[in-house]
């Protein structure tokens, strides 16, 4: 198993500019997550789904932020238009469905690093 | 709202036990202590958790007070790789799709 496979690694790009982040989740795994993670904040949940529906997105910090699942496979992030402040690491995380008595872990992917000049 | 409380740095020298303590007094009945590592530039791992009985696995112990307000992670023979950011993470079992919320951790410093 590969694990989550997150791209790109690294970004740059200029202010205004659309930014795409790509995640591919664990195959079998019916949950995931985005987070961001900056020195000042630490790891921010932003948005997460189950099933390939968003459940929570209270953690999306503006409208630029938008997140969609078009299938089991694949998860995208989109930041419209950026702005320096944008500027973190991204992370994707996956974890299997739930089941009575069951605790997963989660796997989070190797993140994209986000730099917005 | 912060449900657990580490200490922000620690040192331990290579090969010996490396003991992480972390205070969850609040924690209800029906809540996990999970504990995760960051390593530098990567996403954060999975260590181990547990609800009441310690637990043990290939990469460390947990011990869970009898009162269960705070617990210890142990790593039995720490190595350089294991320096790394440490977070105690409590939140309800059973499954569950919700995410994980991150404190800031314990800075771990395996020095040689």
């Amino acid at each position: 198993d590969a694990g989550v496979i997150q791209s790109p690694r690294h970004e740059v790009t200029e202010m205004g500019q659309e930014v795409t982040l790509r995640c591919k989740p664990i195959s079998g795994h019916n949950s995931l997550f985005w987070y961001r993670q900056t020195m000042m904040r630490g790891l921010e949940l932003l948005i997460y789904f189950n099933n390939n529906v968003p459940i929570d997105d209270s953690g999306m910090p503006e409208d630029r932020f938008s997140a969609k699942m078009p299938n089991a496979s694949f998860s995208t992030l989109k930041i419209q238009p950026s702005e320096p402040r944008d500027s973190a690491v991204y992370f994707c995380a996956s974890r299997p469905g739930q089941g009575r008595g069951s605790n997963y872990g989660y796997t989070f992917g190797s993140g994209t690093r986000l730099t917005v000049v | 709202d912060a449900k657990t409380t580490q200490p922000p740095s620690m040192d331990c020298a290579e090969g010996r036990a490396a003991n992480l303590p972390c205070n969850h007094s609040t924690i209800s009945g029906n809540e996990y202590v999970y504990w995760y590592r960051q390593i530098h530039s990567q996403g954060p791992q999975y260590i181990i958790h547990g609800l009441k009985n310690n637990e043990t696995n290939e990469m460390a112990s947990l011990i869970i007070t009898e009162d269960r307000k705070s617990s210890t992670l142990i790593l039995p023979h720490a190595t350089l790789r294991d320096t790394a950011v440490y977070y105690c993470i409590v939140r309800v079992g059973g499954g569950g799709a919700d995410g994980l919320t991150f404190g800031k951790g314990t800075h771990l410093i395996i020095q040689p």
